[in-house]
């Protein structure tokens, strides 16, 4: 398969703890995203990558937060000392670069994350 | 800022009967505007996007959807509903007169699409 993947799918932590989450993406897409998703909610964007370069962050990743692609290829997004309001799905995308923000976002399966 | 609009949490109809979801967006410049379905414990699946030209976009598993600029919408919508096609569907948009275009998506909350047989 060569679509998006993560890992891990599902994580359960204890509020508190540091957890780490990665993300593959499609081959030789340049751009990679992260978004969260909470119940009955529709994903809300955190950041992007531009091959090793993060080039924007949401307002919603707060300073506990932080994602790397240190060479381009795979991301990981690290959520330190976790709260219960971080209960959430945890998306990637990958897309191609293309002109003018017309290029399309293809999601991996998420990682559900539990705070106790 | 851009916001979506889905009105509906969820839609009810009968297979074989055409099927319509609605969307509505605002963006302070000119919208890229993109269909996903969500199955249960499984990633965004991309349906179709609206980047520019013909108002009508066609897409995966017969699925389209029309632009329309003076009303800011792009309704989802498939001539003959299949069980299959129950999910959650969600509409998102891009503002391309901001950050150059490479922002995220801004998404709606999503509607739940229930086929009944």
């Amino acid at each position: 398969d060569t679509g998006v993947s993560q890992d891990p799918r599902h994580k359960i932590t204890k509020r508190g703890q540091n957890v780490t989450f990665r993300c593959d993406p499609i081959s030789e897409h340049n751009r990679l995203y992260w978004y969260r998703q909470t119940l009955g909610q529709g994903p809300e964007f955190l950041t992007y990558f531009q091959n090793e370069a993060q080039l924007e962050k949401s307002r919603l990743l707060s300073d506990r937060f932080s994602a790397e692609r240190p060479k381009g290829s795979f991301s990981t997004l690290e959520i330190q000392r976790t709260e219960q309001g971080d209960s959430a799905m945890y998306l990637c995308a990958s897309s191609a670069v293309a002109g003018g923000g017309t290029d399309t976002q293809y999601f991996g399966p998420g990682t559900r994350l539990t705070v106790l | 800022a851009q916001s979506v609009a889905q009105p509906e949490d969820q839609v009810n109809v009968a297979e074989g009967n055409p099927l319509t979801v609605k969307c509505t967006y605002s963006v302070s410049g000119n919208p890229y505007l993109f269909w996903y379905v969500q199955y249960p414990n499984r990633g965004l699946q991309f349906l179709l996007k609206y980047i520019t030209g013909d108002n009508l976009v066609k897409g995966s598993y017969g699925f389209e959807a029309e632009f329309n600029k003076s009303q800011t919408s792009f309704h989802l919508k498939k001539p003959s509903a299949l069980v299959s096609d129950s999910a959650l569907y969600f509409c998102a948009v891009r503002d391309i007169s901001s950050g150059g275009g490479a922002d995220g998506l801004t998404f709606g909350k999503g509607t739940h699409l229930i086929i009944q047989p």
